[in-house]
């Protein structure tokens, strides 16, 4: 079946430093991809997706690469901040469906 | 944006009573539905898929007299715990897909905090 393997958190850096958040995933056909993020006591929200190969997701800085040969989608930003802080979920939809398969998800810690 | 509201945001009970969630989507038509379970730092597992006007599909695993699901309308679906005990504390989310024809994005409800003494 379907599954996403994020990294292990928590995640801590230093603020206007660089993050990646690594995600592999395993899925048959061509499935989708997202990025959902969780602030602390409030439900997920997404962030970015894409939809096929080699599509780039972005928004709030955050980007993210739909990589087929390699099957990632690891999610990246430049120069984070301190309300960056939270949990970052990698997801997939497989093609045809509803349904969601989540990551474990990365907790991102952002210090001044 | 869409908007997916949950009622009661947290729930104490006592062990043996049930609890009913809502979730809601406030500005447009769910014809699909999802409720989610959420352990303490780990990933959701998805419980069901609500669909209105029909019978819950529930994942492998899931009690479905343990954990009943209604989807009466459009816009509203419940989750209701019956007989709730300790191990059934957790975060529990849903989600709605907006089944817009260009993305079928779910939208996702700010969880409910569930104690059961």
């Amino acid at each position: 079946g379907d599954s996403v393997t994020q990294m292990e958190g928590p995640v801590t850096l230093s603020e206007e430093a660089f993050l990646t958040i690594n995600c592999t995933y395993t899925a048959t056909g061509y499935p989708s991809l997202f990025w959902y993020v969780q602030y602390p006591g409030e439900g997920l929200q997404l962030l970015l997706k894409a939809t096929k190969a080699d599509d780039k997701g972005s928004n709030k800085g955050f980007e993210a690469t739909y990589r087929k040969e390699t099957t990632s989608f690891h999610l990246e930003k430049g120069s984070v901040q301190v309300s960056d802080s939270a949990v970052y979920f990698c997801a997939l939809r497989g093609g045809g469906g509803n349904k969601l398969t989540f990551g474990t998800g990365t907790q991102l810690k952002v210090e001044l | 944006g869409a908007v997916v509201s949950q009622h009661p945001s947290r729930v104490i009970c006592k062990s043996g009573t049930s609890v009913k969630i809502e979730c809601r989507s406030l500005d447009f038509q769910a014809t699909t539905m999802f409720w989610y379970r959420q352990f303490p730092k780990q990933s959701l597992m998805l419980m069901a898929t609500s669909n209105e006007g029909s019978k819950a599909t529930y994942e492998q695993g899931v009690e479905k007299d343990k954990f009943l699901i209604n989807h009466a309308s459009l816009t509203l679906s419940t989750l209701t715990v019956t007989s709730a005990h300790p191990e059934d504390s957790s975060f529990y989310i849903c989600s709605a897909n907006s089944g817009l024809p260009t993305f079928n994005e779910q939208f996702f409800g700010p969880g409910t905090r569930l104690t059961v003494l």
